[in-house]
């Protein structure tokens, strides 16, 4: 059993590339999550899922996209990557939005924007 | 002002020591989180208290509701509990996000 896999783990970009991070999960959960972390701050949520074509913002939207095809995939684009955007990156899912559950992580993904 | 806070920011023991994490919260929640993230960076889910208390092993959270705050403590602390702790709520009519602190980097010296 996987759990939640990130893919890549680094990824170097110059300012303006756009690319993916992929979050796949296999355990069949409705809520899935991006999240980034900045150093002396608390993990911030970027958007939000709670189910298979349903999206939404979360704290810190802007400059990222996503989209939720599947219940297993919930990839995060950057369109025109920005400094700003170094950091690492957390993908994590749960059972029910509603519902009182743990978040399972992935192992997160570390960006630098140059 | 922070709707989650933790303290310490940092802390220091010696292995065996009796560790406290205190967490307080400004708003009302559905739940707490207790997450612990290892130095190599992932992140893992510890507890998720609603009210009164868990234990997992060496592990104890407690919550107050009333007082809006949270603890965990750590008994016979060991350097592999070295890692930072991060408490985290989840707000009531939320969507499941969750609100985090800060964390609390706690160090166990052998």
């Amino acid at each position: 059993n996987a759990g939640v896999t990130q893919t890549p783990k680094f990824q170097v970009l110059k300012t303006g590339q756009s690319m993916t991070l992929q979050c796949a999960q296999d355990m069949n959960h409705e809520y899935m999550s991006w999240y980034r972390q900045d150093p002396g701050m608390g993990l911030r949520l970027i958007h939000y899922s709670v189910g298979a074509g349903i999206t939404d913002q979360g704290e810190v939207p802007n400059g990222y996209n996503v989209s939720r095809s599947t219940t297993e995939d919930f990839p995060l684009r950057l369109l025109s990557a920005a400094p700003s955007q170094t950091s690492v990156y957390f993908c994590a899912s749960s059972w029910d939005r509603a519902a009182k559950n743990i978040q399972y992580f992935g192992a997160g993904t570390r960006l630098s924007v140059l | 002002k922070n709707e989650v806070e933790q303290s310490p920011q940092n802390l220091t023991a010696q292995e065996g020591e009796f560790i406290t994490i205190n967490c307080s919260y400004s708003v009302g929640i559905s739940a707490l989180h207790w997450l612990q993230q290892h130095p190599g960076g992932g992140i893992v889910s510890l507890f998720m208290l609603s009210s009164g208390k868990k234990k997992h092993g060496r592990l104890i959270a407690t919550i107050n509701i009333q007082e809006k705050h949270s603890s965990l403590h750590i008994t016979a602390s060991h350097p592999r509990d070295s890692a930072v702790y991060i408490c985290a709520v989840m707000r009531v009519g939320s969507q499941g996000n969750l609100i985090f602190g800060k964390g609390t980097k706690l160090s166990v010296k052998p």
